[in-house]
């Protein structure tokens, strides 16, 4: 079974702090995804990344791959408000159409 | 563009009674879809995927099942209720072909069980 694990689980800073987010896992992932979720909604996809040691920026975050593809980071900088919300990362590779999601970071950025 | 739907969103049911989640996809042919149950805000569990028509896989065994009636279509249901059955139900598609691990979630279904 694959595991994925996230750290922190609860975070909250003030607005302007930088923040990493960490998942790790012992098992080698084909593709991981980061997705953000806010309550009451569906998550939705910020990136996918597939190479060992593949970096991706999307504005103010920062993903990153392992070079062993077993975990992923990202990076948030100089947060604000509206990054407020559960981002989740997901593994694919084991099953076919199952991905394995973490059990997400509770982000809260405080103006 | 393609779009997801599913209703309703917000569902307070008594035990031992019966559910229908229904959820359609837009804009998109021959879909993957996916139901998943998140539990208090957090990590997201797979109940059933969908490779095509009439084709179910299920991942956890469960009070539940799941019915790809047409295309684009993807319903759960429930005959009987259980307090362990609330939660927030989500419906996903993602594109056919060889699986990347992208999924498009729709707005998600709040079930109470009382």
């Amino acid at each position: 079974t694959q595991l994925l694990e996230q750290s922190p689980q609860f975070l909250s800073i003030q607005e302007g702090e930088n923040l990493t987010v960490y998942c790790n896992s012992s098992s080698v992932f084909s593709s991981l995804q980061w997705y953000r979720q806010e309550p009451g909604e569906g998550p939705v996809l910020l990136v996918t990344v597939v190479t060992g040691g593949e970096v991706k920026k999307l504005k103010r975050l920062t993903f990153q791959f392992g070079d062993a593809r077993k975990d992923s980071s990202l990076h948030i900088t100089a947060a604000q408000p509206g990054d407020t919300g559960l981002y989740l990362c997901a593994g694919a590779g084991g099953s076919n159409y199952k991905l394995t999601f973490g059990k997400g970071t509770l982000l809260t950025v405080n103006p | 563009s393609q779009t997801i739907h599913q209703w309703p969103a917000t569902l307070v049911q008594p035990v031992g009674s019966p559910l229908s989640l229904e959820c359609t996809v837009e804009g998109t042919s021959n879909p993957n879809l996916y139901w998943y149950r998140q539990a208090a805000g957090r990590g997201l569990q797979l109940l059933f995927y969908s490779v095509g028509i009439g084709q179910i896989s299920s991942e956890v065994p469960q009070n539940l099942s799941a019915s790809r009636p047409q295309d684009r279509q993807f319903i759960l249901s429930s005959k009987k209720l259980l307090l362990s059955d609330s939660g927030f139900y989500l419906c996903a598609w993602s594109v056919i072909g060889v699986f990347t691990g992208e999924l498009f979630f729709g707005e998600g279904s709040r079930l109470t069980v009382l």
